[in-house]
C-alpha cells in the first residue's frame, strides 16, 4: 500500500490482559520501526526490523513485549500482561533504507490499559 | 548520549508574524536532522531534512554544527501552520530516530 496502516486505532485492555497491535508497512520498504509515545511526550524507540529480521531491539522492555515481522503478514507488537504504564500511542514507521531517508508513519494505535 | 531538545512546549504567534521553533541536539557523530509535523488528526509526516536543504511550505532549517542546533523558521506564519512540530535526530547505524518532545505551534488570526 501507499501508506503505513496500523490496526486497531484504539485498544482498551484490562490490566494483565494481552494486547496485540498490527502494522502493514509500505510495499517495498525494508525497514519497520516501532515507537511508543506516552502522554504526548517524545517518541521512545522500541524495535526495528530489516524485512523479517530484528535489526535493533535495544528499546524493547525485556519482559512482556515482543514483536514480529513475518513474510506476507502485517508486523505485530504484542504486550503480554499489560500494565497501566503501557498506556500510550504506539506508532509504526517504515522506510526503504536505514539511514538518511524519510520514515513514513502510521496513524498510531492508542492503547489504554484500565 | 544522543538527545534532542525542543525548549518550547507551546509557541503562539499571530498570522503574518515570523516564527522560529528551536531545536538543539547532542550527538557525537555526523548527525542527520529532520523536522516532522503532525497536523490535527493526521499522521506524523516529514517536513524537512537538513541534507536536502529545501524549503517546504515556506519553512527552512539550517544545521549549525557549532551551536548543535537545527531551528525551524518561517518568515510569515499562516493559520494552517498550526500543528505539532517534532525535531528528530538520525544518523546512527541503527537507523531509528530520536525525537524531541515537540512544540505546539498555534497561529492566531
Amino acid at each position: 500500500g501507499e501508506e503505513v496502516a496500523q490496526t486497531p486505532k484504539h485498544l482498551v485492555r484490562g490490566e494483565g490482559q494481552k494486547a496485540k497491535l498490527y502494522c502493514a508497512p509500505i510495499k517495498g520498504h525494508s525497514y519497520v520501526f516501532w515507537y511508543q509515545q506516552v502522554l504526548k511526550n517524545e517518541f521512545k524507540f522500541l524495535i526495528s526490523f530489516q524485512n523479517e529480521n530484528v535489526f535493533d531491539e535495544t528499546g524493547m522492555p525485556k519482559e512482556r513485549f515482543s514483536a514480529k515481522c513475518l513474510p506476507n503478514s502485517p508486523c505485530s507488537l504484542e504486550i503480554q500482561a499489560t500494565k497501566l504504564e503501557d498506556s500510550a500511542v504506539y506508532f509504526c514507521a517504515s522506510s526503504p533504507n536505514r539511514v538518511n531517508t524519510e520514515a513514513f508513519f502510521g496513524q498510531g494505535t492508542r492503547l489504554t490499559v484500565v | 548520549a544522543q538527545r534532542v531538545t525542543q525548549p518550547e512546549k507551546l509557541l503562539s504567534v499571530f498570522k503574518g508574524a515570523p516564527v522560529e521553533l528551536k531545536c538543539n541536539y547532542s550527538y557525537s557523530g555526523s548527525p542527520e536532522l529532520f523536522w516532522y509535523v503532525q497536523y490535527s488528526r493526521q499522521r506524523l509526516q516529514l517536513l524537512l531534512r537538513h541534507i536536502s536543504r529545501e524549503s517546504i511550505k515556506g519553512f527552512t532549517a539550517d544545521l549549525n554544527k557549532g551551536e548543535t542546533s537545527f531551528h525551524l523558521k518561517k518568515p510569515f506564519a499562516q493559520e494552517e501552520d498550526s500543528a505539532m512540530y517534532y525535531c528528530a535526530l538520525g544518523g546512527g547505524s541503527q537507523g531509528n530516530l530520536i525525537f524531541g518532545k515537540g512544540t505546539k505551534l498555534s497561529v492566531k488570526p
